[in-house]
């Protein structure tokens, strides 16, 4: 089965406020991860990724968390805007060189303006 | 820089029927892989290529689906013969090598009636 996970299928928040997004994997051997967003009839679109010898990755609005230990994975959104609605995706992969990503069910995102 | 470009956008068949997809990559992308996804799912990897050769197709339903990537750039995705539950998007993502982010295109949304 999919070793990728999320805690929470939906979430909403407030135009303005921070998101956060949970992901859970259960392969200790993955040592790459994507956040993907994809909107409403739309491929994923990449947003930001991390390797296993980093814990924190920032971007433009766009925070990345990783927790090796308990193989936990963040998205952090600031200053929610209405175009971020979606649905955020994680994915890893065990960086061998040959191993695809392995996607989670994903989490939708709205944005109440 | 152009992005993956598929083609149809949609399609409509009857069971039994044969279709096919069209993928074309990122420039200069030696890696291109066929996800298959399902409404409320995550991409699920059918099959991936790099170059004109086949990395993992270990999760292509072979008896119905074939793939190819003659020449090392466009690949094709047919289905034959086509089944209820091969509803789905047919997403193609290239990267530039192994190990590397994903570029999605927009997919092609398969209903089989």
């Amino acid at each position: 089965g999919e070793s990728v996970g999320l805690h929470l299928p939906t979430l909403s928040v407030q135009e303005g406020d921070n998101s956060i997004i949970n992901c859970a994997y259960s392969n200790s051997a993955s040592d790459y991860f994507i956040w993907y967003k994809q909107e409403s009839g739309k491929g994923p679109q990449f947003i930001i990724d991390i390797r296993s010898n980093m814990d924190k990755r920032q971007g433009q609005r766009v925070t990345v968390l990783l927790n090796k230990t308990v193989k936990h994975l963040s998205l952090q959104i600031a200053a929610t805007q209405p175009g971020d609605s979606a649905v955020y995706f994680c994915a890893e992969n065990t960086g061998s060189g040959n191993t695809p990503l392995v996607f989670g069910k994903g989490t939708r995102l709205s944005v109440i303006a | 820089e152009a992005g993956v470009a598929q083609s149809p956008r949609y399609k409509i068949i009857e069971k039994r029927q044969s279709v096919a997809f069209w993928c074309n990559p990122i420039s200069g992308h030696a890696t291109l892989y066929w996800y298959q996804q399902i409404l409320g799912q995550g991409p699920k990897l059918l099959i991936q290529f790099q170059n004109n050769g086949v990395v993992d197709d270990s999760q292509l339903p072979k008896d119905r689906f074939s793939a190819e990537r003659l020449k090392g750039v466009d690949s094709t995705l047919k289905i034959q013969p086509a089944k209820l539950e091969d509803s789905a998007v047919y997403l193609c993502a290239s990267s530039y090598s192994l190990d590397e982010k994903l570029f999605f295109g927009s997919g092609t949304q398969l209903s089989v009636l």
